[in-house]
Order: C-alpha cells, then structure tokens, then sequence
C-alpha cells in the first residue's frame, strides 16, 4: 500500500535554482493537495487541483507553479528558489468518497534553499 | 481571521493517563468537517479522526475521541490511556463544505508523555 508518494525527500538548493516535487497517489483520488509547514504556521495550501486537468491557488501560491499531469501524478515547481520557500512540503490527495471523508499525506519532503 | 485555533503550544502528560488537546475553530458554513492529524517525530501526517458537523454523535477511533461541542464552536481531541508512542504534534484541522476542498490546519499542540 504506497498510498501517497513524493520525492525527493530531502533536497538543498541554491538561491535562484528552480527543481520540482513530484507526487504520486494510487488510490485513485480525484483530489490532491500541496501544503508547506513552517514552525508554528501548521500546514498552509499552496495549490490544489479538485481533477484531472483542474488546478487551483490556496492560501500562499507566490513563487510556485503546479501540473496535474493525470490523475495520479501532481507536480509543485519551483522556477526560482528563495531562502523563504526552505519548509517541509507535503503532498496529499483525497477521493470523492473517502472513508471519512479523510485527506491523505505523503510522507514530506524537506527543502532547504542557501 | 483565525480559522483554526489551537491555543496550548506544548502538553505534558503522564503515561496512562487520559489528556484532552484543545481545538477552537471559526466557520459561517453549515457544513464542515474537522479533523486530527497526528505529526511524530518521523514527519509524517496520520490521521486520526473525522466529526462532520452534522453528526449527531461524538466521534470514537479506539483510544481517540473527539468532544464536539458545536455551540462553543470547539473540536477537542481525548487521548485516553496515554502511551509513549503518543508524544507528537498534533493538528485540529477543518473542511468547509463536506466535500470541499481546502483544509485549513492549526498551528498545533507537541505532546509529550512522561514515564
């Protein structure tokens, strides 16, 4: 059961560098989420995509661009890091029926941007 | 406005005994759902339990539950029985809508079980 995958883990950039997080979920969710968690914030949308081919801004989308790919796969891109964007990244994604309605996680990755 | 509001940064709590995590949460909708997620040392967000808000009855997961007072507006997380395993950070986190599509999260409780 991988559930929700995102890679990489850990990644250091240099100011200005751009890469992306990639996600993946095999539960065949419609919706899937990117937050940052920053200490003492909680967890803050960036982007969300509610289907296939849909994408949408949350509370903090500056600096960010995203890709719904297909069902599975949503991308967050970074086109130019700043020292502001270090925070640990998750990925989620939730189905229309979902047991309890629940929002699923990916394990985060940790970004630091020098 | 503060959506979601946790207001004890840090708890202590004896192994065994029961502790409640406090969780106060702002909405003009009709229909929400809020959650408890729990955040170990490791990184990753579990869940835990789900109250919509038009459930008549509190919310129960085995240890977990939660005391729904919809009145004051309030979603505390009960952890009875507290274990070693159980020290975190956990977050109150709220849907607006039943099936919307944004969930807002507190800032979060560390919870740390003594010995």
């Amino acid at each position: 059961n991988a559930g929700v995958t995102q890679t990489p883990k850990f990644q250091v950039l240099k100011t200005g560098q751009s890469m992306t997080l990639q996600c993946a979920q095999d539960m065949n969710h419609n919706s899937m989420y990117w937050y940052r968690q920053d200490p003492g914030m909680g967890l803050r949308l960036i982007y969300y995509s509610a289907s296939e081919g849909t994408t949408d801004k949350g509370e903090v989308p500056n600096g960010y661009n995203v890709s719904r790919l297909n069902k599975r796969e949503f991308s967050l891109r970074l086109e130019s890091a700043a020292p502001s964007q270090t925070s640990v990244y998750f990925c989620a994604s939730k189905g229309l029926l979902s047991s309890g309605n629940t929002i699923y996680f990916g394990e985060g990755s940790w970004l630091t941007v020098v | 406005a503060q959506k979601i509001t946790q207001t004890q940064p840090g708890m202590f709590v004896q192994e065994k005994e029961a502790v409640t995590l406090d969780c106060t949460y702002d909405t003009s909708d009709q229909s929400y759902g809020l959650f408890w997620y729990k955040q170990p040392s490791s990184g990753e967000m579990i869940f835990l339990i789900y109250q919509g808000s038009y459930d008549e009855q509190n919310a129960t997961e085995g240890r977990y539950s939660l005391n729904f007072q919809k009145a004051r507006k309030s979603a505390n997380l009960v952890i009875s029985a507290s274990q070693l395993g159980d020290s975190a950070m956990y977050f109150c986190a709220m849907r607006e809508g039943l099936h919307g599509n944004k969930l807002v999260f507190g800032a979060g409780t560390i919870l740390r079980v003594k010995s």
